[in-house]
């Protein structure tokens, strides 16, 4: 069984510039989560996706991160305009129907805000 | 809001010697307690997981227990070898919606 895919592996960009993310997760998986890692720190959960429909994005700064599921498969991730403190892996997981506990991580992406 | 606290957050121990870490939590709702190792690069993996209605879990060499009453849970590594280094994550939420909030890691360094 493929794993989460994500890409790239590696960003780095200026401040105030744009970055999207990409995910593909586990065939078959319903519900998908995006994460944000800054280093030394424990994962913070960003928004998660049942199919194609947001479940929980309380944590998402909207007003420069934004992220969609269309078809309830890949997903995206954007910031628009990044900050230095933007600068994080971010990491998508993905969870089979009825199991939400059971998050399968993704390699994550590395970004670097200059 | 909820908070999940973890410590050690950097531990050393001898090949061979056992390892400890702890994490409390402080949503009572939380009935989904997982572990999670990340080796430097890589991505986290699910190690053993405890739901609440379970005070403790074996599975070869690691085991986890839970304390509801007191909000806290424990990972124990027994027989440390080195491959057991790595970033070790603790996490606390529901098992019905699938939100977790991560402890803030524990580095632990096993010396050969």
């Amino acid at each position: 069984e493929a794993g989460v895919a994500q890409s790239p592996r590696y960003k780095i960009i200026e401040k105030r510039q744009s970055v999207a993310f990409w995910c593909n997760p586990i065939s078959g998986h319903a519900t998908l989560y995006w994460y944000q890692q800054i280093l030394g720190q424990g994962p913070k959960l960003l928004i998660q996706f049942q199919n194609n429909g947001v479940v929980d994005d309380s944590q998402l700064p909207k007003d420069r991160f934004s992220a969609e599921r269309l078809k309830g498969v890949d997903s995206t991730l954007k910031i628009q305009p990044a900050k230095l403190e933007d600068s994080a892996v971010y990491l998508c997981a993905s969870s089979p129907s009825g199991k939400s506990y059971e998050q399968y991580f993704g390699p994550g992406t590395r970004l670097t805000v200059t | 809001g909820e908070n999940v606290e973890q410590h050690p957050s950097t531990l050393s121990v001898q090949e061979g010697d056992s390892a400890v870490i702890k994490c409390t939590y402080s949503d009572s709702a939380s009935n989904y307690f997982p572990w999670y190792k990340q080796e430097l690069g890589k991505r986290p993996q699910l190690i053993i997981d405890i739901r609440s209605n379970v005070g403790e879990k074996k599975d070869q060499r690691i085991a986890v227990t839970l304390n509801k009453t007191a909000k806290h849970f424990s990972l124990h590594i027994t027989e440390t070898q080195p491959e057991d280094s790595a970033v070790y994550f603790c996490a606390a939420g529901s098992s019905n919606t699938g939100k977790l909030i991560f402890g803030q890691g524990t580095t632990l360094q096993v010396k050969p």
